[in-house]
């Protein structure tokens, strides 16, 4: 079975710090992994996925996520915080092989980004 | 290019009485479909996925049902909703065989049961 751990239900940072959102997962293979972004009150929207290939992937907005198979992580990265950034974040996982996409979401991260 | 719409977006139902969200997509052909749903301070729980018409697998046993009735239409539904019920709904879709295409969501349905 599939797990998404990420830590940290809230991370606050200043408008042109770094901004970090860890996630881990369980995997007895390696998985597909996905960030969404959740503005309030709207659906889900795909940052950017890995599947195979380069493991440092780029995404919408500036973001950007690295897969590293050693320590079944896949950490949400941005240079330089906006405050249109705000939201929460949710890292998921699928495993290959299933003939439909039934994601395993983590519990979510709500990004704070203060002036 | 591919859009989904679901609806209504905001609904206030009492206990035990009946629901029905509508979720369609245009600009594409046999998708996967999917209801997620997300309840408050909780992450997202996949309670339906369909690979066809007609065709419903269910993930989780509860009080809602969902149904097919054509392509590119996927309903959520229940005969008598509980308070339990509450909760933000979330259409979605993919293009159908590989598991990794990209799931798309909808804006979601916010209901509450009083």
């Amino acid at each position: 079975a599939q797990s998404v751990t990420q830590l940290g239900s809230h991370v606050s940072v200043s408008e042109g710090a770094l901004v970090l959102l860890r996630c881990n997962y369980s995997s007895s293979v390696p998985p597909y992994l996905f960030w969404y972004v959740q503005y309030p009150n709207q659906g889900l929207q795909l940052l950017l996925k890995y599947t195979t290939g380069a493991t440092l992937v780029k995404g919408i907005n500036g973001f950007e996520a690295e897969f590293k198979k050693s320590e079944t992580s896949f950490h949400l990265t941005k240079p330089s915080a906006h405050m249109s950034d705000a939201a929460e974040y949710f890292c998921a996982v699928l495993s290959p092989g299933t003939s439909y996409g039934k994601l395993t979401f983590g519990q979510g991260t709500i990004l704070t980004v203060h002036p | 290019s591919q859009t989904i719409h679901q609806w209504p977006a905001t609904l206030v139902q009492p206990v035990g009485s009946p629901l029905s969200l509508e979720c369609t997509v245009e600009g594409t052909s046999n998708p996967n479909l999917y209801w997620y749903r997300q309840a408050a301070g909780r992450g997202l729980q996949l309670l339906f996925y369909s690979v066809g018409i007609g065709q419903i697998s269910s993930e989780v046993p509860q009080n809602l049902s969902a149904s097919r009735p054509q392509d590119r239409q996927f309903i959520l539904s229940s005969k008598k909703l509980l308070l339990s019920d509450s909760g933000f709904y979330l259409c979605a879709w993919s293009t159908a065989g590989g598991a990794g295409n990209t799931i798309y969501f909808g804006e979601g349905s916010w209901l509450t049961v009083v």
